[in-house]
């Protein structure tokens, strides 16, 4: 099945700063997700994005399918986007793989 | 529009007890996925139903099974409970099939004693 790793493990900011979050997966991918996973467990949907770019505020993401990997960035970070970023990704009769989460700590 | 619900939100259990945990999918949507969250890591497919029908099983044992229902709602049911149990259960709907955009409800904490 498809492989998926997340760079970096964990990630402190100052609020205001910018970041950019990794997911490199190991095969072709008809559907890639970015979640934000909230202190109380909830997955929040950021992103559908098994290619291209799209953006939604403060956040923006990035797919190259060809070349197996997917960015998220987050712009002027808040403390409210504290939490653990998963990216999760599956193809044709393949199970929805999550990659290992990023935790990131946004510090006032 | 409803989005996807679970309940319970918690529960506590007993080592070999049995458990049945709900999620109701997201209105039009006929794909449900279970998911288990052990502490600390990503969630890990259990398995997913696409109009009634199971499509997909991940590495878990025969002790946990699913359901769903004419509805699209669906239960899973986990025999036999061992400590390692013990996670967050999450419960996902889709729109068509295993490739569409899942939409995950709140969960369902199991602690097992």
């Amino acid at each position: 099945g498809i492989q998926v790793e997340q760079s970096p493990p964990d990630l402190i900011l100052q609020e205001g700063a910018n970041s950019t979050l990794r997911c490199n997966f190991s095969d072709s991918v008809n559907n890639l997700q970015w979640f934000h996973q909230n202190p109380w467990g909830q997955l929040i949907n950021l992103f559908y994005i098994p290619s291209g770019t799209k953006q939604n505020g403060r956040l923006s993401a990035t797919t190259v399918a060809t070349e197996r990997y997917s960015l998220l960035y987050i712009s002027s970070s808040q403390t409210t986007d504290s939490g653990v970023y998963f990216c999760a990704t599956n193809n044709y009769g393949q199970n929805f793989v999550f990659g290992p989460g990023t935790r990131l700590s946004v510090l006032p | 529009e409803t989005g996807v619900t679970q309940s319970p939100t918690h529960l506590i259990k007993t080592r070999g007890q049995q458990v049945t945990l709900r999620c109701s999918s997201q209105s039009g949507h006929n794909t449900v996925s279970w998911y288990q969250q052990a502490l600390g890591q990503g969630p890990q497919f259990i398995f997913q139903y696409y109009r009634e029908e199971e499509n997909g099983r991940g590495n878990f044992p025969p002790r946990f099974s699913g359901l769903q229902f004419p509805n699209y709602s669906s239960e899973l049911n986990v025999n036999a409970l061992e400590l390692d149990d013990s996670a967050l259960y999450l419960c996902a709907s889709s729109l068509e099939g295993p490739t569409s955009e899942q939409f995950f409800g709140p969960g369902t904490r199991l602690t097992v004693l």
